[in-house]
């Protein structure tokens, strides 16, 4: 059974850094396609950044030059390096997966999300 | 980056009504769409994937169609469980995009 475990959130003033960690069992994060995705209070979904299986990553305007996603292959863990937190960034961060490993198909593991709060 | 817009932005129905929430692309993504219902504080749930491919688990009164620009999902019955955010992807494009959510409500 794939789980999905978020952690690293909490109360940082804007312009700090922060590492989000995803646990990752029942998969091997080196041969996934992964992304992050958040949703800030009362808003809806919003991709952040992804890694193909390729090691290649890609992430949203929003958060480029700023956000960097990586994964540990050894603790087999996908994580989000955020630098030059903005108030706008505060929101529920989830981890997804696509067991099928194909890009083209949908989210179908997720984390229960880590909460940011980026505030002075 | 592709839109994907949404309609209706809510939408209030009672037990046993057929909904079809709408889902546009801004430009053509073949049958790469997927659809996720999401509850209050808890993770998105997969619905549907390649626009049509109900998953595992998923109960037969969902259903979605479509292609190219313009998507459907349909609930042939509302069930009490089904009030909820639904939320359509794209997964064309290497960057990902969804749709602003359409909120259920029981009338």
């Amino acid at each position: 059974e794939v789980q999905l475990v978020e952690s690293g959130g909490g109360l940082i003033q804007p312009g700090g850094s922060l590492r989000l960690t995803c646990a990752a069992s029942g998969l091997t994060v080196s041969r996934s396609y992964m992304a992050w995705v958040r949703q800030a209070p009362g808003k809806g979904l919003e991709w952040v950044a992804v890694i193909y299986k390729d090691g290649d990553t890609y992430s949203s305007d929003s958060v480029k030059g700023r956000f960097t996603i990586s994964r540990d292959n050894g603790r087999n863990t996908l994580d989000l390096q955020m630098n030059s937190l903005r108030a706008e960034d505060t929101a529920v961060y989830y981890c997804a997966h696509v067991s099928t490993g194909w890009s083209n198909d949908g989210f179908d593991n997720w984390g229960q999300g880590t909460m940011l709060t980026v505030s002075s | 980056d592709i839109q994907m817009t949404q309609s209706p932005s809510s939408l209030s129905a009672s037990v046993g009504d057929r909904v079809t929430i709408t889902c546009r692309a801004s430009e053509s993504i073949g049958r790469y769409i997927n659809w996720y219902q999401q509850k209050p504080g808890k993770a998105p749930k997969l619905l549907v994937s390649g626009a049509s491919r109900l998953e595992n688990g998923v109960p037969s009164r969902f259903s979605g169609s479509g292609s190219g620009t313009d998507f459907t999902l349909t609930i042939s019955s509302l069930q009490p469980e089904d009030f909820a955010t639904y939320y359509c992807q794209q997964s064309y494009s290497i960057f990902i995009t969804f749709g602003q959510g359409t909120r259920l409500d029981i009338k």
